[in-house]
């Protein structure tokens, strides 16, 4: 198994941009959640689901949406970038919800300009 | 919402002491506790966890205790090893929700040879 793949590991934007992020599990896992990291501030939760046509917000959600069309795949698309936006991006998943182990992708580091 | 402090946000200790990590929560209904453990450059990966119907947790040179009434817990390594050199994360459930985690800032842990 690959467990929990991300792509690209990194990207560089400038200001208004948009792109998706990649995710994708191969552990049939229902929850999935998207979350950032900026130092000194630990993980933050930006959007989760919970199963394959069903996402919620988390803490930080503006400027980002999601969409979960299958089991297997999660993207996050950023709408119109911004340097705000500049952190590590980790997608997570687990057999159920966050009071299970979350495993995590490898990350995205982008940078806005 | 739920809030984690974390404490220290950095430690330094000697190779083969103890190292111990406290952190805070305040929302009562919280009742899943876990600690992440993220190597430079890599994913957090989950070393050990805790609920809130049990007091300690151990496994090998880790454990967890938990403290409802004062709301906090901690993390405890014994015997450190330079490869216990790493940031580690606490995180608490977002009150009882099965969905939502909230992490604390991270401490990183540096073993002096």
């Amino acid at each position: 198994n690959a467990g929990v793949t991300q792509t690209p590991k990194f990207q560089v934007l400038k200001t208004g941009q948009s792109m998706t992020l990649q995710c994708a599990q191969d552990m049939n896992h229902e929850y999935m959640s998207w979350y950032r990291q900026d130092p000194g501030m630990g993980l933050r939760l930006i959007h989760y689901s919970v199963g394959a046509g069903i996402t919620d917000q988390g803490e930080v959600p503006n400027g980002y949406n999601v969409s979960r069309s299958t089991t297997e795949d999660f993207p996050l698309r950023l709408l119109s970038a911004a340097p705000s936006q500049t952190s590590v991006y980790f997608c997570a998943s687990s057999r159920q919800g966050s009071t299970d182990t979350q495993y995590f992708g490898p990350g995205t580091r982008l940078t806005v300009l | 919402g739920e809030n984690v402090e974390q404490h220290p946000s950095t430690l330094s200790v000697q190779e083969g002491d103890s190292a111990v990590i406290k952190c805070t929560y305040s929302d009562s209904a919280s009742n899943y506790f876990p600690w992440y453990k993220q190597e430079l450059g890599k994913r957090p990966q989950l070393i050990i966890d805790i609920r809130s119907n049990v007091g300690e947790k151990k496994d090998q040179r880790i454990a967890v205790t938990l403290n409802k009434t004062a709301k906090h817990f901690s993390l405890h390594i014994t015997e450190t090893q330079p490869e216990d050199s790493a940031v580690y994360f606490c995180a608490a459930s977002n009150g009882d929700s099965n969905y939502q985690l909230i992490w604390g800032a991270g401490t990183k842990l540096i073993i002096k040879p």
